[in-house]
């Protein structure tokens, strides 16, 4: 089935040491989302990429970097975690230009330690 | 970018229906209207979307007020596995793609 990857689904990391977060997909989507979810709250938009061309949010933290080097494929780095980055970090896709809405991964849980 | 208000919380006794409401007073004419559900520790899923008319699927159903200032997604029988957070989002088809979620409903159903 196609779908979203999201690996690892946990992922532990001491305070201030880089991390990534990767995501892959099936999909053939030309759009590719990262959100941040921290507990009991709603999941919060941090960049996204259409085709190539990257777009940040205004409120994203710069510790916050991401690259695409495919269509299949899609990073998060943090580059100095601290313990308020410890959340649930979600990845979607979606087609560009078409009504139908994204198709989520199951996400990786990050703890700072 | 247009904002939806969703209750909090609601409880549904198993093999009922449940109505979720969405207020969305400041939608424009190209925004579609998106419902996802988020069962704990997983990613969002999709429930079902719409425009300007009412919609149907095998999961749920969308009624849109004439005005589409407000929604309302419909479980027609609510089962344990729905217990969820069920999220409404506008989606400004001509400007972007980004979802952008409120605080989303917190489904209860009790059995």
């Amino acid at each position: 089935d196609a779908m979203v990857i999201q690996n690892p689904r946990y992922q532990v990391t001491q305070f201030g040491k880089p991390v990534t977060l990767s995501c892959s997909q099936t999909l053939n989507h030309n759009v590719m989302y990262w959100y941040q979810q921290k507990s009991s709250q709603a999941p919060k938009l941090l960049f996204h990429y259409y085709d190539k061309d990257f777009n940040n949010e205004a409120d994203t933290p710069d510790n916050f970097q991401s690259r695409r080097p495919n269509t299949s494929f899609c990073f998060l780095d943090i580059r100095s975690p601290g313990l308020g980055d410890a959340a649930m970090y979600l990845c979607a896709t979606s087609r560009g230009g078409q009504p139908r809405g994204y198709t989520f991964g199951s996400g990786t849980r990050l703890t700072v330690v | 970018d247009a904002k939806t208000t969703q209750p909090n919380s609601m409880e549904s006794n198993e093999e009922e229906p449940v109505h979720l409401p969405c207020n969305h007073s400041t939608i424009s004419g190209t925004d579609y209207i998106h419902w996802y559900r988020q069962l704990p520790s997983q990613g969002p899923e999709y429930v079902i979307h719409g425009l300007t008319s009412n919609v149907n699927n095998r999961m749920a159903s969308l009624a849109i007020a004439e005005d589409r200032k407000s929604s309302t997604l419909i479980l027609h029988r609510a089962t344990l596995r729905d217990a969820a957070v069920y999220y409404c989002i506008l989606r400004h088809f001509n400007t972007g793609n980004q979802f952008y979620f409120g605080t989303g409903t917190s489904l209860t159903v009790i059995p």
